[in-house]
């Protein structure tokens, strides 16, 4: 089993849908995770942390399910710039390199 | 403030050729991080280094691949005896312990 799995997409959702990923992570010690987005031929760049309690940032909800080992990432109101690849990262806590990044997802908003 | 940077953001070199790659961190990020993504891929690991050490070098593809790090700032990583399959987009990550990477731009690297 990979140490980070993620469904590869791709999504292809209408503008104004809702859209949901999940992410599975094997290490049941992990403590940190987090969602990154790639545009196409970009570096990635950090979209939000993940906490225990979930959390929100306007249209876009992380949640963390400990006992089931994923965690989630919700995009309401989709729009046409919210087309990436979404990358679920989590700590690899045992390990010197510290963190691992899933493969990623990709998702495309049509108008 | 500044971010992570990289240089050179594009080099095409022949096979066989030596090449040197460089990283400049967020000032005080101790973690640095290198990877490779090569086009419609995934992020492949290299090494990982905290201040001027390197924990886990597990993901160096061969001995043809070598990077140091100096003064917990700067790091440098080498590709010897270039391949083709070693062209990739060659990305740096800074960080402070065990929290959120931050990306340079990345260096993408041809082999002909």
């Amino acid at each position: 089993r990979k140490e980070v799995e993620q469904d590869p997409g791709p999504f292809n959702v209408p503008e104004g849908a809702t859209v949901a990923f999940n992410c599975t992570y094997s290490n049941s010690a992990s403590q940190s995770f987090f969602w990154y987005r790639q545009d196409c031929r970009k570096e990635p760049k950090l979209l939000m942390s993940v906490y225990s309690s979930g959390n929100e940032d306007g249209r876009f909800t992380a949640q963390l399910n400990r006992a089931s080992q994923y965690i989630s990432l919700l995009i309401r109101d989709s729009k046409l710039s919210d087309s990436a690849t979404y990358l679920c990262v989590v700590d690899r806590w045992s390990s010197a390199s510290k963190i691992i990044f899933g493969s990623g997802t990709r998702l495309s908003i049509r108008p | 403030g500044a971010g992570v940077s990289q240089s050179p953001s594009n080099k095409v070199t022949e096979k066989g050729k030596d090449v040197e790659l460089r990283c400049d961190p967020i000032s005080g990020h101790t973690a640095l991080y290198w990877y490779r993504q090569s086009l419609g891929q995934g992020l492949e690991f290299l090494i990982y280094f905290q201040g001027n050490s390197a924990p886990d070098k597990s993901g160096l593809p061969s001995d043809r691949f070598s990077a140091e790090r100096t003064g917990g700032s700067v790091s440098t990583l080498t590709i010897q005896r270039t391949q083709q399959e070693d062209s990739a987009v060659y990305l740096c990550a800074s960080s402070l312990a065990e929290s959120e990477q931050y990306f340079g731009p990345g260096t993408r690297l041809t082999v002909t």
